[in-house]
């Protein structure tokens, strides 16, 4: 079974410049994530879909990143203008639908983000 | 809400011998309680997580992790390391209720295996 995918793996930008990630879930999975993990800090989760609607996007700075997901297959996340603290690792994770409380999140490999 | 400390930002160890990385959570609900591992440029891999009943789990490559509910910690152990378990290490916890999955992770610690 294939795992998440995410491109790209590496992006170096200028501040204030855009960038877009695309993240491919596992075959199935509605619940889709996007984390981001800054340098020395454990992943901060940005938002979440189910399917192809937001369940929670409360830590995402929306003047600057939107995503979405709008077959509720791919997503795409994208940062308008970049800043220089949005250096980071973006990860991207899928569960299975919710079914208990609990549903193991599949991590995908990331893409590390620079902002010059 | 909940927060996950993990006080080790660094453990160096000497390879075949034991290692333990501290997790301490806090939480005004009950918690699932995981523990995740992230090799250099990779996304994060499930080693273990702690659902209900025994609090010894057994996780892959060796690992093992004890809830402890009376001090709210969830240490991670090996009784012999080996070069390849040289990675960062991230606890995390999920509350039961209010949402599903959403996990608060730990700021992690990077276990350093060294022959």
């Amino acid at each position: 079974e294939a795992g998440v995918a995410q491109s790209p793996r590496y992006k170096i930008i200028e501040k204030r410049q855009s960038v877009a990630f695309w993240c491919n879930p596992i075959s199935g999975h509605a619940t889709l994530y996007w984390y981001q993990q800054i340098l020395g800090q454990g992943p901060k989760l940005l938002i979440q879909f189910q399917n192809n609607g937001v369940v929670d996007d409360s830590q995402l700075p929306k003047d600057r990143f939107s995503a979405e997901r709008l077959k509720g297959v791919d997503s795409t996340l994208k940062i308008q203008p970049a800043k220089l603290e949005d250096s980071a690792v973006y990860l991207c994770a899928s569960s299975p639908t919710r079914q208990r409380h609990y549903n193991e999140q599949f991590f995908g490999p990331g893409t590390r983000l620079t902002v010059l | 809400a909940q927060s996950v400390t993990q006080l080790d930002s660094q453990v160096p160890v000497f390879e075949e011998a034991p290692v333990e990385l501290r997790c301490n959570y806090s939480s005004s609900v009950s918690v699932y309680l995981f523990w995740y591992v992230q090799y250099p440029n990779q996304g994060l891999q499930l080693l273990l997580k702690y659902l209900s009943g025994s609090t010894l789990v057994k996780g892959i490559n060796g690992f093992e992790a004890e809830f402890n509910k009376s001090q709210t910690s969830f240490h991670l152990r090996k009784p012999s390391v080996h070069i390849s378990d040289t990675a960062e290490y991230f606890c995390a916890v999920n509350p039961f209720t209010g949402g599903g999955n959403k996990l608060t992770f730990g700021t992690g610690t990077q276990l350093k295996v060294e022959l």
